[in-house]
């Protein structure tokens, strides 16, 4: 089965600093892998998205992400944190390869805060 | 255009009683997935559905259900409530079924249960 693993639970920046949140994946074939981002009591939102195009993939805010196979890291990065950033960021992997396309498996999520 | 809309958004129940959780998709979403989001647990797949056909389930007991309607909206029911259901739903939208998971959310169903 698919997973992922969120390193860190809390991760903490100060504004303006580089913001990198570390999702790892298990996978025996290139997998479908998401980040999310939920804020305080809303829904979940995609930032980006890897689907076996581009390695380094540029979402909203911001935001990117780079898979890497030698590493099974697909690692979200922001150059400069801002406070509206503050949120719970949600690593997924999806179950494209059993028919299960819109069945995600998400990581246990890290809460970002940031600090001025 | 609206996003996906979940009512209610707050409720309570006690042990032992059931509840209906109602979702509407974004416009011309034909797939409906719910997820349950607990602290302990995190956020765990419940089911899909796509044109009123359950497509994926789950691992979770049969007391959890759910149902699409053929205008897609989609509601789950969760009988003989425990107070591990407890919980965020959280129902999510996407145009096609195999859309690669992105989905969109709606802001979630609150359930206490006492």
């Amino acid at each position: 089965a698919q997973s992922v693993t969120q390193l860190g639970s809390h991760v903490s920046v100060s504004e303006g600093a580089l913001v990198l949140l570390r999702c790892n994946y298990s996978s025996s074939v290139p997998p479908y892998l998401f980040w999310y981002v939920q804020y305080p009591n809303q829904g979940l939102q995609l930032l980006l998205k890897y689907t076996s195009a581009a390695t380094l993939v540029k979402g909203i805010n911001g935001f990117e992400a780079e898979f890497k196979k030698s590493e099974t890291s697909f690692h979200l990065t922001k150059p400069s944190a801002h406070m509206s950033d503050a949120a719970e960021y949600f690593c997924a992997v999806s179950d494209i390869l059993t028919g299960g396309g819109n069945k995600l498996t998400f990581g246990t999520g890290t809460q970002l805060k940031v600090e001025l | 255009k609206a996003g996906v809309t979940q009512t209610p958004r707050y409720l309570i129940k006690t042990r032992g009683q059931q509840v209906t959780l109602s979702c509407s998709p974004i416009s011309g979403h034909r797939s409906v997935s719910w997820y349950q989001q607990t602290p302990g647990q995190g956020l765990q797949f419940l089911f899909e559905y796509f044109s009123e056909t359950q497509r994926n389930k789950g691992n979770f007991p049969g007391r959890f259900s759910g149902r699409q309607f053929s205008n897609s909206r989609s509601e789950m029911n969760v009988s003989t409530l425990e107070l591990g259901d407890s919980a965020l739903y959280l129902c999510a939208s996407s145009r096609l079924a195999d859309h690669t998971g992105e989905l969109f959310f709606g802001e979630g169903s609150r359930l206490t249960v006492l």
